[in-house]
């Protein structure tokens, strides 16, 4: 069965630095990765999906993640944040039927 | 614009009640999934449909059971809630078989059963 393990269940940056968000997966085969993002008081939003292409994948709002397979991790990431970035974000992993694993989430807060 | 609506944003009820969370998608998709969602363990799948009049148990079935008798609407039911029962509850679509991903979300019922 696939799952998928988030590192941290809170981060904390500053505006302007870096994100990095950490999750690692577990799969029996090449698996199909997805971060999702929702905000306070707002539905779930698919940011960037991996599904066997370029192992490099960019999605919205200055956001990429990389599909390392050695390292079974799929780390979400982003030059500069921002005060809007602030949100949960979720590692996904899809299985038959098109159902969604999700990680349990990891919270990031972006200070002025 | 795709739409996912889930008919109640917040719901109190009491213990042993029945209880009716309703979806409507009008993308004329496939899949729908009722989602829980808890602080600290993320969302975790309660059933799911891929046609009409089909359901699938996910994870956390128990408890809970669903009806699906059009396309466009899947129901979730709590036939005696109970307090543990007090959760977020997400509702989602997606195409059958499209391996993208991609499912769109309501914007979820708060259920609390006191």
């Amino acid at each position: 069965a696939q799952s998928v393990t988030q590192l941290d269940s809170h981060v904390s940056v500053s505006e302007g630095t870096p994100v990095l968000l950490r999750c690692n997966y577990s799969s029996s085969y090449s698996p199909s990765l997805f971060w999702y993002v929702q905000h306070p008081n707002k539905g779930l939003q698919l940011l960037l999906k991996y599904t066997s292409a370029a192992t490099l994948v960019k999605g919205i709002n200055g956001f990429e993640a990389e599909f390392k397979k050695s390292e079974t991790s799929f780390h979400l990431t982003k030059p500069s944040a921002h005060m809007s970035d602030a949100a949960e974000y979720f590692c996904v992993v899809i299985g038959i039927y098109s159902t969604l694993t999700f990680g349990k989430g990891t919270m990031l807060l972006v200070s002025p | 614009d795709v739409k996912v609506t889930q008919s109640s944003r917040y719901l109190v009820k009491r213990t042993g009640e029945k209880v009716f969370l309703e979806c409507v998608q009008d993308m004329d998709h496939e899949n729908m999934f009722w989602y829980r969602q808890d602080p600290g363990l993320g969302l975790r799948l309660i059933y799911f449909s891929y046609d009409v009049k089909m359901k699938e148990k996910g994870d956390i079935p128990e408890g809970y059971s669903v009806s699906r008798e059009k396309k466009e609407r899947f129901s979730l039911i709590l036939e005696s809630a109970s307090t543990n029962q007090t959760s977020m509850y997400l509702c989602a679509s997606g195409e059958q078989y499209s391996g993208t991903g991609e499912l769109f979300f309501g914007e979820g019922s708060r259920l609390t059963v006191l």
